[in-house]
């Protein structure tokens, strides 16, 4: 079946616009997880969803950061105003449950010129 | 707070040497301990995983056990491949609650020359 997806692959804006990248998770799982991945910083923890609901929001940077998941399905992560610090990949994760392995989706690449 | 730590980067080998990966973690609790790959213009994949002490993860010829004793969950393979380059990635997560998010060690750049 289809893995998870993300979209766009790529991209580029401007630094102080704001900008949605979108995810659609393995149809049926129920948890879905946003990391960011930066040159040298490694990967890190952005927020999680079970269902709607996000449990655990600790990783978001800023409150230029926000998320959501409608239907149990799709997610969007917003960055507000955005900086040069916010180029990173934008990874996206799901699963069928808090237990099981997580899948990730091949990233978003964002550019903040 | 919960970490890991993982060897830096990056990591040359020859072809049908040994490579031992080390990864050292701090954790309230008991999490589970997992290695990714990515592989070059690839997304994250699961490569092997283990839930709780002693217990030996393995896939692709890739092995890493769970020491609770040392906190270390070290990756090995006894003969890598030029298919092997790739980064590798430690992390762990707990088993109960809703605190089930990866907490990732930084990766191991790893290439293999023919």
């Amino acid at each position: 079946g289809a893995g998870v997806s993300q979209s766009p692959s790529n991209k580029v804006t401007e630094k102080g616009k704001d900008v949605e990248l979108r995810c659609d998770p393995i149809s049926g799982h129920t948890a879905l997880y946003w990391y960011r991945q930066s040159l040298g910083q490694g990967l890190e923890f952005l927020i999680y969803f079970q269902g709607n609901s996000a449990p655990d929001k600790s990783g978001l940077p800023s409150d230029r950061f926000s998320a959501e998941r409608t239907g149990g399905s799709v997610s969007t992560l917003t960055i507000q105003r955005t900086q040069q610090e916010d180029s990173a990949v934008y990874l996206c994760a799901s699963n069928p449950g808090p237990s099981y392995e997580q899948y990730f989706g091949p990233g978003t690449r964002l550019t903040v010129t | 707070g919960n970490s890991v730590t993982q060897m830096e980067g990056p990591v040359t080998l020859s072809e049908e040497a040994f490579l031992t990966i080390n990864c050292t973690y701090t954790a309230t609790g008991y999490p589970s301990l997992f290695w990714y790959v990515q592989y070059p213009g690839e997304g994250l994949q699961l490569l092997l995983k283990a839930t709780k002490a002693d217990d030996k993860g393995s896939n692709k010829g890739f092995e890493a056990t769970y020491r609770k004793e040392t906190t270390s969950f070290h990756l090995e393979k006894g003969s890598v491949q030029v298919s092997d380059s790739a980064v590798y990635f430690c992390a762990l997560s707990f088993n109960a609650g809703n605190n089930r998010k990866l907490i990732w060690g930084l990766g191991t750049s790893l290439a293999v020359n023919p």
